[in-house]
């Protein structure tokens, strides 16, 4: 079974750009999540998604971030534009849940690493 | 809010050394705990989790028991090798249901031959 694959797992750009992440998560999962991890720190909520339906973004930067998941599968996180400070990881990762119920773990992909220059 | 503590690495061992990694929650109602485990070059991998009190999740000869008196999850192995060296993270999900996890900053395990 494949697991969750995200693209590109390197990305380099200068301040200003844009920036956009593909994730694709296992098959079957309905819940899908953006987390953004810093170095040498654990990693942080970004988005979450129930099917197609953001149920959690409180803490997506709005103003730069903006995140999709159409027809409830493959997702794209971007950001425009892009600041040194958004030099980070970015990790998905995804989930099956039934009704309010959650076995609590989630399957991540390797990641993308940002780095703005 | 929620949070998770854990000890600040590196942790060095030899092989077959005993390991503890410590880590401490704050969270309203009951939340789950869990282990997660980075090793090199890879993504984050559940190792071992505990749905409720006195629960001890295991796996791989990794143990932790969820203790709410103390709100503790601490990491055990009784003999780690070198394949063990990776990056571990504790973290809780919300009471809900919902797993939004919330995790700790990682302990990174560096094991020697």
């Amino acid at each position: 079974e494949a697991g969750v694959v995200q693209s590109p797992r390197y990305k380099i750009i200068e301040k200003k750009q844009p920036v956009a992440f593909w994730c694709n998560p296992i098959s079957g999962h309905n819940t899908l999540y953006w987390y953004l991890q810093n170095l040498g720190q654990g990693p942080e909520l970004l988005i979450r998604y129930e099917n197609e339906e953001a149920v959690d973004d409180s803490q997506l930067p709005k103003d730069r971030f903006s995140a999709e998941r159409l027809k409830g599968v493959d997702s794209t996180l971007k950001i425009q534009p892009a600041e040194l400070g958004d030099s980070a990881v970015y990790l998905c990762a995804s989930s099956f849940t039934l009704g309010s119920s959650n076995t609590g773990e989630l399957f991540f992909g390797e990641g993308s690493r940002l780095t703005v220059l | 809010g929620n949070s998770v503590t854990q000890m600040e690495g590196p942790v060095t061992l030899s092989e077959e050394a005993f390991l503890t990694i410590n880590c401490t929650y704050t969270a309203t109602g009951y939340p789950s705990l869990f282990w997660y485990v980075q090793y090199p070059g890879e993504g984050l991998q559940l190792l071992l989790k505990a749905t409720k009190a006195d629960d001890k999740g295991s796996n791989k000869g990794f143990e932790a028991t969820y203790r709410k008196e103390t709100t503790s999850f601490h990491l055990e192995k009784g003999s780690v090798q070198v394949s063990d060296s990776a990056v571990y993270f504790c973290a809780l999900s919300d009471y809900s249901g919902y797993s939004t996890l919330t995790f700790g900053k990682g302990t990174m395990l560096l094991v020697s031959p």
